[in-house]
């Protein structure tokens, strides 16, 4: 079983509808959850992190974490045709000694 | 802010070159930086750990005699990729985690470099 799984997408969205991202991770004692972003030909960037269960919300986008569940999701509210990326979810386990897994991303495509 | 600066961002060389690649934490300290590989339309894929001061921990299939890490300092880490030929073209990521007593810092990376091996 991969320590980071997500479903790979293409996710189409309308414009100004809600993405909604899921990921599912196997190590229980996972502590801290990461969302990247990364647009074609670019490298990743950090949009969103969690380490409580419960919802973050920054801007038009909440994390959501699941612990019992082992999961964690991305909302983006009010998508835009800028928000069409693949967003990867990455997982700090308790035996990756600093290493952060990454899910293989999903791509996102926002449709004007 | 967490800045991290990747250079050169693009590379274009012949076969047996050699390539050196830089990775600075601009405003804070890392004490683990990693380089990572990604092949078009392909996932991330984590090369080697590189923590200062000591030696870098490579990933099963990575040859270590192939890409050189150096971590000589807090801010930098080198990654040279020697002998380059066209199967090593690629983008070539690096990223950094701030030197912390906690450890969930997360990782923030660089601009990345394209190599094209001709």
């Amino acid at each position: 079983q991969k320590e980071v799984e997500q479903n790979s997408g293409p996710l189409s969205v309308p414009e100004g509808a809600i993405a909604s991202l899921n990921c599912t991770y196997s190590d229980r004692g996972s502590q801290s959850f990461f969302w990247y972003r990364q647009y074609s030909g670019k490298s990743p960037e950090l949009i969103m992190f969690i380490y409580s269960n419960g919802d973050k919300e920054d801007g038009r986008f909440t994390a959501q974490l699941n612990k019992a569940s082992q999961y964690v999701s991305l909302l983006i509210r009010d998508s835009q045709p800028s928000d069409s990326a693949t967003y990867l979810c990455a997982v700090l386990t308790t035996d990756s000694w600093g290493k952060l897994p990454f899910g293989a991303g999903t791509q996102v495509v926002v449709t004007p | 802010g967490a800045v991290v600066s990747q250079h050169p961002s693009r590379v274009i060389c012949k076969s047996g070159t050699s390539v050196k690649i830089e990775c600075r934490s601009l405003d804070f300290q890392a004490t683990t930086m990693f380089w990572y590989r990604q092949f078009p339309k392909q996932s991330l894929m984590l090369m080697a750990t590189s923590n200062e001061g000591s030696k870098a921990t490579y990933e099963q299939g990575v040859e270590k005699d192939k890409f050189l890490i150096n971590h000589a300092s807090l801010t930098l880490s080198t990654l040279t990729v020697t002998s380059a030929h066209p199967e090593d073209s690629s983008f070539y990521i690096c990223s950094a985690r701030r030197a912390s007593a906690v450890s969930n810092q997360p990782q923030h990376f660089g601009d990345g470099t394209r190599l094209s091996i001709l």
